[in-house]
């Protein structure tokens, strides 16, 4: 199956502060997507983006398809940015196979 | 409803004992997954419903877990003689259908926490 790993494993920010969060996947994608996962436990969708470029707010993402890889921006970093970002990657079918996530802690 | 519904939001129960999770995803949202979110393996997927079509269960660990979804909407994970193994965080989500290599954005529960002691 399709591998996926995130880097780094943990962050640690102050507010404020930009960082880049990055996915790399073993094998060609039509899924792709980004989740943030609060300290409540709570899976928050941020983006589908199998490929191309999309921004919301603070947040952005890119995936470049043909290299394998996607990378999710956070600028301006605040505390409610805390948590655990997911990336879930699919192949030919709608299965997501998840890495095992990027704890960022940002601090006042 | 505005969001995928879980229920009960905890559990605790004995090992050999049945249970079962209920998930109500978003009105209009013909997929629907299952996910389980445990320490040491992560988030895995376990099944996976598509309208009316046959569901995929290929990700359920063993025949002691079985899923149904009724009327194409609400759906409930059953799990007998349950197993200390099966504690985790088990998640349902629900998307739009999507066309073939054409995806939605998934949005998840809030998950039901099993303790199984």
């Amino acid at each position: 199956g399709i591998q996926v790993e995130q880097s780094p494993p943990d962050l640690i920010l102050q507010e404020g502060a930009n960082s880049t969060l990055r996915c790399n996947f073993s094998d060609s994608v039509n899924n792709l997507q980004w989740f943030h996962q609060n300290p409540w436990g709570q899976l928050i969708n941020l983006f589908y983006i199998p490929s191309g470029t999309k921004q919301n707010g603070r947040l952005s993402a890119t995936t470049v398809a043909t290299e394998r890889y996607s990378l999710l921006y956070i600028s301006s970093s605040q505390t409610t940015d805390s948590g655990v970002y997911f990336c879930a990657v699919g192949g030919s079918n709608y299965k997501l196979t998840f890495g095992k996530g990027t704890l960022l802690t940002v601090n006042p | 409803g505005a969001g995928v519904s879980q229920s009960p939001s905890n559990k605790v129960t004995e090992k050999g004992k049945d249970v079962e999770l209920r998930c109500d995803p978003i009105s209009g949202h013909t997929a629907l997954y299952w996910y389980r979110q445990s320490l040491g393996q992560g988030l895995e997927f376990l099944i996976y419903f598509q309208g009316n079509s046959a569901p995929d269960k290929s990700g359920l660990p063993s025949d002691r877990f079985s899923a149904e979804r009724t009327g194409g909407s609400v759906s409930t994970l059953t799990i007998q003689r349950t197993q200390q193994e099966d504690s985790a965080v088990y998640l349902c989500a629900s998307s739009l259908p999507g066309a073939p290599k054409s995806y939605y954005g998934y949005t998840f529960g809030s998950g039901t926490r099993l303790t199984v002691v």
